[in-house]
């Protein structure tokens, strides 16, 4: 079965900085996705980005951006500029490719990363 | 585009009494929903995945007679939780897999069971 690991349950930035988040996974698959997830306050899961395992350049998405590692199982979240909107938790997530089989599958999801901006 | 509601959003009930959460994919079709938990300050942890017109498939530890999934059609789906207990009370969250295969979460249902 396929896990999600996320060390950091909080993180601090300062405004205007950079921050990581870091996630690693565990699967025998070779196709699969992997996501990054915000959950504010009000708990509406938003996605933030999206990367296809078999693609090797990292996913970015204006001031978000990750570095997948796919032989050490690794996909970073990096935050350019936070801004105070940003604050929430990050969720990291895997699902399996579409072709896999055995029909559609949910995500599995890390513990999470509360992050905090500092104005 | 993708708009999936959950409705109520918030539900009080008393022990023992049952309990059900809608999910609707507002603007596309979705033959497959998934239905998450999440206590709080945790993760979401899947429950069970919904398919239009067919049996719900529970993830292991999950009570089947205890939350009954039916998906009646393309754009709903219901969980109901029976002979509810406080340790139920959680936030549910559900989503919709559209056509593209993307996932798209609903706002969530919290559960207090009293």
């Amino acid at each position: 079965a396929q896990t999600v690991t996320q060390s950091q349950p909080e993180m601090s930035v300062q405004e205007a900085e950079t921050v990581t988040l870091s996630c690693t996974y565990d699967t025998s698959e070779s196709d699969y996705y992997l996501f990054w997830y915000k959950q504010p306050p009000s708990r509406q899961m938003i996605l933030v980005i999206r990367q296809e395992a078999y693609k090797q350049q990292n996913a970015t998405e204006n001031r978000f951006s990750v570095n997948f590692q796919k032989a050490a199982k690794s996909f970073s979240l990096k935050i350019s500029d936070s801004q105070l909107g940003d604050a929430a938790m990050y969720f990291c997530a895997y699902r399996r490719a579409d072709n896999s089989g055995g029909g559609a599958d949910g995500l599995t999801f890390g513990k999470g990363t509360h992050l905090i901006i500092q104005p | 585009g993708a708009v999936v509601s959950q409705h109520p959003s918030w539900v009080i009930c008393k022990s023992g009494t049952s309990v059900k959460i809608e999910c609707r994919s507002l603007d596309f079709q979705a033959t497959t929903m998934f239905w998450y938990r999440q206590f709080p300050k945790q993760s979401l942890m899947l429950m069970a995945t919904s398919n239009e017109g067919s049996k719900a498939t529970y993830e292991q530890g999950v009570e089947k007679d205890k939350f009954l999934i039916n998906h009646a059609s393309l754009t709903l789906s219901t969980l109901t939780v029976t002979s509810a207990h406080p340790e139920d009370s959680s936030f549910y969250i559900c989503s919709a897999r559209a056509l593209n295969y993307e996932q798209y979460f609903g706002p969530g249902t919290r559960l207090t069971v009293t």
